[in-house]
């Protein structure tokens, strides 16, 4: 079935250091997005990158559909960018979206 | 600023209890959608609509009913509530199903004891 794998499950870095998030999906996709999630709270989008790259400040999404993957850039990462990231990827068939099980991301100052 | 409201935020309910989950957006959006939320699960689509009157089956909705009055209100209905639907809940919505992003409520959290 379809299915997107998120990885690493979690990642603990120094404040300052750079963050590195993946995702793979085994299908054809319309779009991939990715969402940030704080510590039992909502989610918020932070890009939607049918492909190619995208910036936002800090952040960089680059989305490759030949290789069905997807990755979340976190320059010279902040305390404040703890949480969790998830990816979504958008199906052909349905659009309905396929998530993935997240990153959990802690900085440490 | 898009806005979705989700209430009650938390929710404390028996095995076989009755429980509705309600969701308002204010962002004029044709779709909206119910998750649930679990470790190690990710999020799994409950229902969606596309519109007042309409209900969609997502991906795990035995044990749930929705209900989709108006464009601004979708409800979720647990009618015999079991303690494996103790999930923490996200409605969103989004302004058309395909290339759009999703705005997320705050999240209900419910336990069934």
């Amino acid at each position: 079935g379809q299915q997107v794998q998120q990885s690493p499950t979690s990642l603990v870095l120094q404040e300052g250091e750079n963050a590195e998030l993946q995702c793979n999906f085994s299908t054809s996709l319309n779009s991939m997005q990715w969402f940030y999630q704080r510590p039992g709270g909502s989610l918020i989008s932070v890009f939607y990158n049918p492909s190619g790259t995208k910036q936002s400040g800090r952040l960089t999404s680059t989305t490759v559909i030949k290789e069905r993957r997807s990755s979340l850039h976190i320059s010279s990462s902040q305390i404040t960018d703890s949480g969790t990231y998830l990816c979504a990827m958008e199906l052909w068939s349905n659009y309905q979206l396929i998530w993935g099980s997240g990153t959990k991301l802690i900085i440490k100052p | 600023e898009a806005a979705v409201t989700q209430s009650p935020r938390n929710k404390v309910t028996v095995t076989g209890g009755n429980v509705t989950l309600s969701c308002r957006q204010t962002n004029s959006h044709n779709y909206m959608y119910w998750y649930r939320q679990d470790t190690g699960h990710g999020l799994r689509l409950i229902h969606y609509s596309y519109g007042a009157g309409n209900l969609q089956i997502g991906d795990v909705p035995d044990g749930y009913k929705a209900t989709r009055t108006t464009q601004e209100d979708f409800f979720l209905l647990l009618e015999l509530a079991s303690p494996s639907q103790t999930s923490l809940y996200f409605c969103a919505s989004s302004g058309r199903g395909s290339q759009n992003t999703l705005y997320f409520g705050a999240g209900t959290r419910l336990s069934v004891l």
